[in-house]
């Protein structure tokens, strides 16, 4: 059974720095895409980006580029992503998802989401 | 805004049947079958119902179903039952954005 664990609730200051995490498993972490989405209070859904762990090939939507960071420990099956400075716009729920090989509009398995209050 | 165009809101009695549309452009959506829909209840991540416009992934319901006329893809619930009321958003390829696009959300009330 394909699992998509993910860190917990996160209360953070303006200018601080996190970095979350999605431990996967149920199936070969390396053969597929997985990555983030994210989902503003009250709005929609959002690709963020993906990375895959095989090669650590990662690619950004156009508004998220240069604005967080995604990585992969393939020896741990986890991916992760980071903020080098969080703004309160930056408060979110953020779900990792694991696409369908590498259709990117099909995504077959969710993680439950982790909660991030940026607030001074 | 939304690459993908969804009504905000959409309603019915229990046993009826309701439609979600979610509309693109040519110049995007248009030229591509990869649409999914997902169900979101609140506090819970969001669930894929329908993939490939039409295909219904295993242990989904019959009475969710997909289609496509032009630029614009639909959802319809038939037999509403109380537990369909839920967000739903549609995803598709799109050149614009190599991740794909989301629609802005349609949420369903079961009255």
């Amino acid at each position: 059974e394909v699992q998509l664990v993910q860190s917990g609730a996160e209360l953070k200051k303006p200018g601080q720095p996190l970095k979350i995490s999605c431990r996967a498993s149920g199936y070969t972490f390396t053969n597929f895409w997985i990555g983030w989405v994210r989902q503003m209070p009250g709005s929609g859904l959002e690709w963020m980006g993906v990375i895959y762990p095989g090669d650590s090939e990662t690619r950004y939507s156009p508004s998220f580029q240069g604005q967080v960071t995604i990585s992969a420990d393939k020896s741990i099956d986890t991916a992760y992503l980071q903020w080098d400075s969080l703004e309160a716009s930056d408060t979110a729920i953020y779900y990792c998802a694991r696409p369908h090989l590498g259709h990117f509009a099909r995504i077959d398995f969710w993680g439950r989401g982790s909660l991030v209050t940026v607030s001074s | 805004q939304s690459a993908l165009t969804q009504p905000p809101s959409a309603s019915g009695s229990p046993g009826q049947s309701v439609t979600i549309s979610c509309t693109g452009t040519s110049s995007d959506v248009g030229g591509y079958d990869y649409v999914s829909w997902y169900q979101q209840h609140p506090g819970k991540p969001p669930k894929l119902i329908i993939y490939e416009v039409n295909t219904r992934p295993s242990g989904v319901p019959e009475r969710f179903s997909g289609s496509r006329s032009g630029n614009t893809f639909f959802l319809t619930v038939s037999g509403l039952q109380p537990d369909d009321e839920a967000d739903y958003y549609c995803n598709s390829y799109a050149d614009s954005d190599n991740l794909g696009v989301f629609g802005g959300g349609t949420k369903l009330t079961v009255l």
